[in-house]
């Protein structure tokens, strides 16, 4: 089993949906969690970090679940520029900055 | 501010070829880490460090070293090419602390023939 395991997707959504991304992990002593978007050939960079009481930020909201070991990413009203994968990430069974990213989820959202 | 500045971009090494994947940050954090990134694999860390002069194996590590003399810069070294080195590879920094990522370069794009 993956550490950290996404449905690889695509999501293909219009524009103003509402998206949902799952991610599940397999180290429950895991203490950090994160989104990250990737653009296509461009590095990763870090969207929104998962707090344990779930937190928003604009459009974004994360929510975690530690008795499931499962992590969600709510996209609402998608715009185009969403477009991107979105990586799931989860500390590693040994430490904190050991960081294990999950395969991705690719987003297209269509006009 | 830079963040984390990788080079060279864009690298063809021949089968054998030994070769240093340049790292540098200016935010003064102390964690480093590799990576590599490979169609349908997601990425997979290669080394890390925790500080000057503090390094360990990651995932995958066989056929890099790394060595980190000062907190600014882990330069990566492949020692003898292999076509299965054919990769991205970014390196990362961050503070320590459970909520903090990492901040990624901008990736060097390796071919190895």
């Amino acid at each position: 089993r993956k550490e950290v395991e996404q449905d690889p997707g695509p999501f293909n959504v219009p524009e103003g949906a509402t998206v949902a991304f799952n991610c599940t992990y397999s180290n429950s002593a895991s203490q950090s969690f994160f989104w990250y978007r990737q653009d296509c050939r461009k590095e990763p960079k870090l969207l929104m970090s998962v707090y344990s009481s779930g937190n928003e930020d604009g459009r974004f909201t994360a929510q975690l679940n530690r008795a499931s070991q499962y992590i969600s990413l709510l996209i609402r009203d998608s715009k185009l520029s969403d477009s991107a994968t979105y990586l799931c990430v989860v500390n590693g069974m040994d430490s904190s900055y050991k960081l294990i990213f999950g395969s991705g989820t690719r987003l297209l959202v269509r006009p | 501010n830079a963040g984390v500045t990788q080079t060279p971009k864009f690298q063809v090494l021949k089968t054998g070829q030994s070769m240093t994947l340049q790292c540098a940050q200016d935010m003064n954090h102390e964690y480093m880490s590799w990576y590599r990134q490979d169609p349908g694999m997601g990425l997979r860390l290669i080394h890390y460090s925790v500080g000057a002069g503090i390094t360990d194996q990651g995932e995958v590590p066989n056929g890099y070293n790394v060595s980190r003399s000062t907190t600014e810069d882990f330069p990566l070294r492949l020692l003898s090419a292999a076509p299965s080195q054919t990769s991205v590879y970014f390196c990362a920094s961050s503070n320590p602390g459970v909520n903090y990522g990492y901040t990624f370069g901008s990736g060097t794009r390796l071919t190895v023939v």
